[in-house]
């Protein structure tokens, strides 16, 4: 019964590969968001999106690509993985735009090696 | 320069001392959001502070916003090894963006 889930949890990949990170939330919430955590804790938000259209989109790189096929839904697309990206990638959904909880999932720690 | 500094970045205690948490910055908010981040999980909201001056309690958690609504204080009193984690303070800004701070780590010794 997990609000928000994302998978996978632990993923270890070479530079220059392609991965994806599946997010789902069962709380009806309309909004969605990936927000990135550094080494150093500090939490970014990279996009957000409402009803399955794009509403923030940080200057994260080219390389990035969220995709919402539904609003239950948002997934993390990268390309041509980079050592830098090494971080803990989290999913989180909110109930309206401006809604005043997010919640979030619990972290996808990705490791570029 | 970030939209919110908190201090002290990071805070070891002994179990059942006291220990308060800042969050700072030059600008008014609405509102500021305490939020929980416990190794290995994602942050979890504690509170929404929304009027200057303002002062919720959460069982031993106390948490104050400014009167100017620029800044806000943790306090945690007799904190617990429960009480280790990641302290993160956030923020709403006008285009629809949750903006956190670095947030306060803090582990209690049993």
């Amino acid at each position: 019964d997990t609000a928000v889930s994302q998978t996978p949890k632990y993923l270890v990949t070479q530079m220059g590969n392609d991965k994806s990170i599946k997010c789902e939330q069962n709380l009806g919430h309309d909004t969605m968001y990936w927000y990135k955590q550094d080494s150093k804790k500090f939490l970014k938000i990279m996009f957000s999106y409402n009803n399955k259209e794009l509403i923030i989109n940080e200057t994260v790189p080219n390389r990035f690509s969220p995709k919402s096929p539904d609003k239950a839904h948002l997934n993390l697309h990268i390309n041509s993985l980079e050592l830098g990206d090494s971080a803990v990638y989290f999913c989180a959904s909110s109930p309206l735009l401006r809604g005043n909880t997010i919640y979030f999932g619990e972290g996808s720690w990705l490791t570029v090696v | 320069t970030q939209l919110l500094e908190q201090s002290p970045q990071f805070l070891s205690i002994q179990e059942g001392e006291n220990l308060t948490v800042y969050c700072n910055s030059s600008s008014v908010f609405s509102s500021l959001q305490w939020y929980r981040q416990e190794p290995g999980e994602g942050p979890v909201l504690l509170v929404t502070v929304v009027t200057g001056g303002e002062v919720k309690k959460l069982k031993r958690l106390t948490f104050q916003f400014g009167d100017a609504r620029k800044d806000s204080s943790l306090h945690i009193t007799a904190a617990q090894p429960g009480d280790t984690g990641l302290y993160l303070c956030a923020v709403r800004s006008n285009d629809y963006k949750l903006s956190f701070g670095a947030g306060t780590t803090v582990t209690v010794r049993a």
